[in-house]
């Protein structure tokens, strides 16, 4: 099947810092990627969804300038959380969606993210 | 409005069967996933049902009636190692996806 990577697995760091988080395909081409983030005994929460070349597009509530994507490739999608305080620690996993296969979804491990 | 609806905890006994019942509402229908997601992992892929019926894969099944809007994913001969979250998505209009909050499954020895 195929393989989405994340980079890093965990991540711990100060608050007032940016960490970026990196999500990449492998063996396919992810037209579409997407962003989601999960607190403990919670459901996943989609934050955003990016296509390949193009600007992302946020839920409601997720604020754009704080959490940066970057979707410049067919195989890399990064998300980059600004500022970060210690309520953006979560677990962050993104999922990327094959163009030929428009129904399923496959994700990467998770980033679990720490701030200070 | 979307909505996906699944219990929120269910208890079951190691080598029993089990049912974990999913219902929604969505604006279109693209598909029905469950997903199995153990503490502190990201969800890995158990099923797909587009079309009615019932889809069997070793001791995982799902169901799918798309006229009552749901879904059933019944495990069997349970082991330990099955406890985990179950999560329920429909694929709306847009092939994205919708989440239930999940279903905790405990299995007891």
């Amino acid at each position: 099947g195929a393989v989405v990577s994340q980079h890093p697995s965990w991540v711990i760091c100060k608050s007032g810092t940016s960490v970026k988080i990196e999500c990449r395909s492998l063996d396919f081409q992810a037209t579409t990627m997407f962003w989601y983030r999960q607190f403990p005994k919670q459901s996943l929460m989609l934050m955003a969804t990016s296509n390949e070349g193009s600007k992302a597009t946020y839920e409601q509530g997720v604020e754009k300038d704080k959490f940066l994507i970057n979707h410049a490739s067919l195989t890399l999608s990064t998300l980059t959380v600004t500022s970060a305080h210690p309520e953006d620690s979560s677990f962050y996993i993104c999922s990327a969606r094959d163009g030929r296969e428009m129904n399923e979804q496959f994700f990467g491990p998770g980033t679990r993210l720490t701030v200070l | 409005g979307q909505n996906i609806d699944q219990p929120t905890e269910m208890t079951a006994t190691e080598g029993a069967i089990v049912q974990i019942n999913c219902t929604y509402q969505t604006s279109g229908f693209n598909g029905l996933f469950w997903y199995q997601q153990h503490a502190g992992e990201a969800p890995t892929f158990l099923s797909y049902n587009v079309l009615d019926g019932l889809e069997e894969k070793g001791r995982f099944s799902s169901f799918l009636s798309r006229s009552k809007g749901y879904s059933y994913l019944l495990l069997k001969e349970l082991q330990m190692k099955d406890s985990a979250s179950y999560l329920c998505a429909v694929g709306d209009s847009n092939y994205q996806l919708i989440w239930g909050a999940g279903t905790k499954l405990i299995i007891k020895p």
